[in-house]
């Protein structure tokens, strides 16, 4: 089955600062990678999702990037404020909504104001 | 759009006893729901996939009589934890797919006493 390995499992930046995710993942099926973010107690909300089809995606100051041949997959947050604090996880599936998603096992980012 | 409510958001029993869960896409239909358990900093693990109107699929290492899901209509999945016991204890967490992405619901405690 597929495999999803994230790394850091903890990140602190100070506000302002970029903050970098990594992921790798092992089925070369896969075709969807989504990032999810989850405050504590709460379910994970999609912060920004790529399909295989694209490189790079981005959506205000989050962006994704994938590379297909490495597999690997990264997300990028920029001018990081102190809500952006939260565990983040990557995901991989073999489709959409209708796929059962695989899971790395998170970072928990901690943003000093 | 695309809401997905769990019932009981939290919920304490005795060593023993069963539990139910509810997982309900409100405004739309789900023919796919997905139940995850996740431990406390841990990752989201797939337990089972429930598909409308035939047996769940289990995913390797989950007892599949001890966790029985349910999934009588388009809108809702259950899941019930018999016998429960106080390595039972988690956040179990239910998704549902629509428009090629999953969105998850709000997570329901499960403390076993």
């Amino acid at each position: 089955g597929e495999n999803v390995e994230q790394h850091p499992s903890t990140l602190s930046v100070q506000e302002g600062d970029s903050a970098v995710i990594k992921c790798t993942y092992s089925d070369s099926a896969s075709n969807y990678f989504p990032w999810y973010k989850q405050e504590l107690g709460k379910r994970p909300q999609l912060i920004i999702d790529i399909r295989s089809n694209v490189g790079e995606k981005k959506d205000q100051r989050i962006a994704v990037t994938l590379n297909k041949t490495a597999k690997h997959f990264s997300l990028h947050i920029t001018e990081t404020q102190p809500e952006d604090s939260a565990v983040y996880f990557c995901a991989a599936s073999k489709g959409g909504g209708y796929q059962k998603v695989t899971f790395g096992i998170g970072t928990k980012l901690q943003v000093i104001p | 759009g695309a809401v997905v409510s769990q019932h009981p958001s939290w919920v304490i029993c005795k060593s023993g006893t069963s539990v139910k869960i509810e997982c309900r896409s409100l405004d739309f239909q789900a023919t796919t729901m997905f139940w995850y358990r996740q431990f406390p900093k841990q990752s989201l693990m797939l337990m089972a996939t429930s598909n409308e109107g035939s047996k769940a699929t289990y995913e390797q290492g989950v007892e599949k009589d001890k966790f029985l899901i349910n999934h009588a209509s388009l809108t809702l999945s259950t899941l019930t934890v018999t016998s429960a016991h106080p390595e039972d204890s988690s956040f179990y967490i239910c998704s549902a797919g629509f428009a090629d992405t999953q969105y998850f619901g709000p997570g329901t405690r499960l403390t076993v006493l």
